[in-house]
Parts: structure tokens; C-alpha cells; sequence
């Protein structure tokens, strides 16, 4: 069964570090998704990207925060600053059009600790 | 904006048990509305969903029902196995969006 990947499974930095979090979505699928889950509190939407252009974005998505589908299979979120807040599980998601675009698949997350 | 509530957890039950786990939401429109569950080690996975009132999502054995009346999606479940032990998250997505919007998620466990 197609599955989205993510690497690494857990990365760790030190602050004002710049990381990339690397995602192969389900190789169909057109729209990509981050969220973020802090340790503790809710699953939270950081962004969505259909077409090379970012579609919805949230209020935690500022100007530290980028995506970019550098090729056919990959989708990665960069952080150019990191700051002790950005500690948090960091989960890619991909769906397909029309109806099945409200089916997201979801990856197994990047733990990201920032010290 | 929007928001989703369900019940604290972690939940417990012994096998065989029915489930119940609660979720209300706040939302304009007309959301579709989804559980998602995550085993341990795992991505979440998408376990259910219902795109309009009175749908019912269904699957291995998990309902829940889309009452626009009371804002509700609440999951069920007539006879838990071990292998259900997971966590489980409400979620919504608002008219014209794909942007999900996540409950807390209630930790189900189901002891032999």
C-alpha cells in the first residue's frame, strides 16, 4: 500500500540552526500538507501546497517557515532559524483531487528537538 | 475560527467493551468531519469520515454519525479488541478548505 515517508525520524539542533524536514509524498497526490504537534497539545495545520504554490497557510507559518517540491517526489519544510518553540513532532501529509483531496495520508513525523 | 472538542482521555476498557468517544466541533457551514487514529510508533491514519449532516462514516467496525443539530461526530464502537488501543482524533475540515483542524485526540487503551 502507497505510504507517505519522512526523514529523519528525529532530528536535533541547536537554536538559530536552519533544518530541513524532507517528505516523499503518495506519488499520485497533488495537494501536500505540514502540521505540527507539540508535545502535549493539539495536531496543528502549518500549510498547504498544490500546484508549486503554497494554497493555505496558518498563522504559525511566518516568515521563518518555507516549502518547496524541489523535484517530482519530494516536499520539504525549512526552518531557517530555529527556536526553542519549534520543538515538536513535525508530520507531512499528501491527498489526491476532487473528492479523495479530503482523504489526507499522513506520515509517521519528524520528532524535532531544539536546544 | 474553528475548533474541535472531545473528551478527555486516556480512556481504558476491557475487551468486548462498547466505545464511546465524544466530539463536538465549531465550525461555519457546513465542515466535513473525520477520526483519525495513531498507533504507537505511527502516522495518523484516517479512519472515518462523513462530508454532510446525517452521513454515517464506517469502518472495521468504528461509526460515527454527522448530527449537524448538535454539532456532533462522536465515534462507536460495539466491541473493542486489544488492537484498537491507540490514539484517537477528531478532526474537521472547513467549507472550501483542506486545512484540518484537530482535536486534542483521547488515548484509548483495551486490556484482555
Amino acid at each position: 500500500e502507497p505510504e507517505v515517508t519522512q526523514t529523519p525520524s528525529h532530528q536535533v539542533t541547536q537554536m538559530g540552526q536552519e533544518v530541513i524536514l524532507r517528505c516523499v509524498p503518495i506519488s499520485n497526490h497533488l495537494y501536500f500538507y505540514w502540521y505540527r504537534q507539540i508535545l502535549g497539545q493539539k495536531v496543528e495545520f502549518l500549510v498547504s501546497f498544490y500546484n508549486n504554490e503554497i494554497s493555505e497557510k496558518s498563522e504559525i507559518f511566518d516568515d521563518q517557515f518555507s516549502v518547496e517540491r524541489p523535484d517530482g517526489s519530494n516536499f520539504t519544510l525549512k526552518i531557517r532559524s530555529t527556536k526553542l518553540e519549534d520543538s515538536a513532532m513535525y508530520f507531512c501529509a499528501s491527498s489526491g483531487i476532487g473528492i479523495a483531496s479530503y482523504e489526507q495520508y499522513f506520515g509517521p513525523g519528524t520528532r524535532l528537538t531544539v536546544t | 475560527g474553528d475548533s474541535v472538542t472531545q473528551m478527555e482521555g486516556p480512556v481504558t476498557l476491557s475487551e468486548e467493551a462498547f466505545l464511546t468517544i465524544n466530539c463536538t466541533y465549531t465550525a461555519t457551514g457546513y465542515p466535513s468531519l473525520f477520526w483519525y487514529v495513531q498507533y504507537p510508533g505511527e502516522g495518523l491514519q484516517l479512519l472515518l469520515k462523513a462530508t454532510k449532516a446525517d452521513d454515517k462514516g464506517s469502518n472495521k467496525g468504528f461509526e460515527a454519525t454527522y448530527r449537524k443539530e448538535t454539532t456532533s461526530f462522536h465515534l462507536e464502537k460495539g466491541s473493542v479488541q486489544v488492537s484498537d488501543s491507540a490514539v484517537y482524533f477528531c478532526a474537521l475540515a472547513g467549507a472550501g478548505s483542506y486545512q484540518l483542524t484537530f482535536g486534542k485526540g483521547t488515548k484509548l487503551s483495551v486490556i484482555p
